[in-house]
């Protein structure tokens, strides 16, 4: 198993420009979070899913766009980017019946 | 204002040595979740505690959910260099939906030879 993976690793975007973060699990989990870690700030939730179709916002939604076509993709999109959105973005999912979360190793984003 | 305080942010430490590393609020949650995290990785999961009062222990470490579901503690007993890492402890709100998870700002942990 591959578990949570995440494209690309590392990306730098102009303000303005429009971008989607990768997500993708094999681990046939219902539930798929998206998180943005910044210094001194811990993991925040930006959007959640609990299964094909259905999503949520979290915490932190504003500027952010997110779809579940398919149980195994996650993708986050961002519509106009702004150099407050640089950050670490990390996806996670989990399976019914367990807290847990299983977590991709995160794309680094730089907006300039 | 953060739902989670953990304290403390920093802890350097030499091997061989105890530590414990608080997670608290002023709220109840349905369970709390311990991740460690590398540099450049993802958080990985520790443990989950989900009553009141439990214990857990992972070989050397000992995590512990308080009486009233407001706080959590992880215990380290003979910290060595690979426990170096981010700790963050995260938690279901029982008002809230199960399915956000709100994280501590995190403990940064250096234990050197």
């Amino acid at each position: 198993n591959a578990g949570v993976t995440q494209t690309p690793k590392f990306q730098v975007l102009k303000t303005g420009q429009s971008m989607t973060l990768q997500c993708a699990q094999d681990m046939n989990h219902e539930y798929m979070s998206w998180y943005r870690q910044d210094p001194g700030m811990g993991l925040r939730l930006i959007h959640y899913s609990v299964g094909a179709g259905i999503t949520d916002q979290g915490e932190v939604p504003n500027g952010y766009n997110v779809s579940r076509s398919t149980t195994e993709d996650f993708p986050l999109r961002l519509l106009s980017a702004a150099p407050s959105q640089t950050s670490v973005y990390f996806c996670a999912s989990r399976t019914e019946g367990r807290h847990g979360y299983t977590f991709g190793s995160g794309t680094r984003l730089t907006v300039v | 204002t953060q739902l989670l305080e953990q304290s403390p942010q920093f802890l350097s430490i030499q091997e061989g040595e105890n530590l414990t590393v608080y997670c608290n609020s002023s709220s109840v949650f349905s369970s709390l979740q311990w991740y460690r995290q590398e540099p450049g990785e993802g958080p990985v999961l520790l443990v989950t505690v989900v009553t009141g009062g439990e214990v857990k222990k992972l070989k050397r470490l000992t995590f512990q959910f308080g009486d009233a579901r407001k706080d959590s503690s992880l215990h380290i007993t003979a910290a060595q260099t690979g426990d170096t890492g981010l700790y963050l402890c995260a938690g279901v709100l029982i008002t809230g939906g199960g399915n956000k998870l709100t994280f501590g700002t995190g403990t940064q942990l250096k234990v050197e030879l």
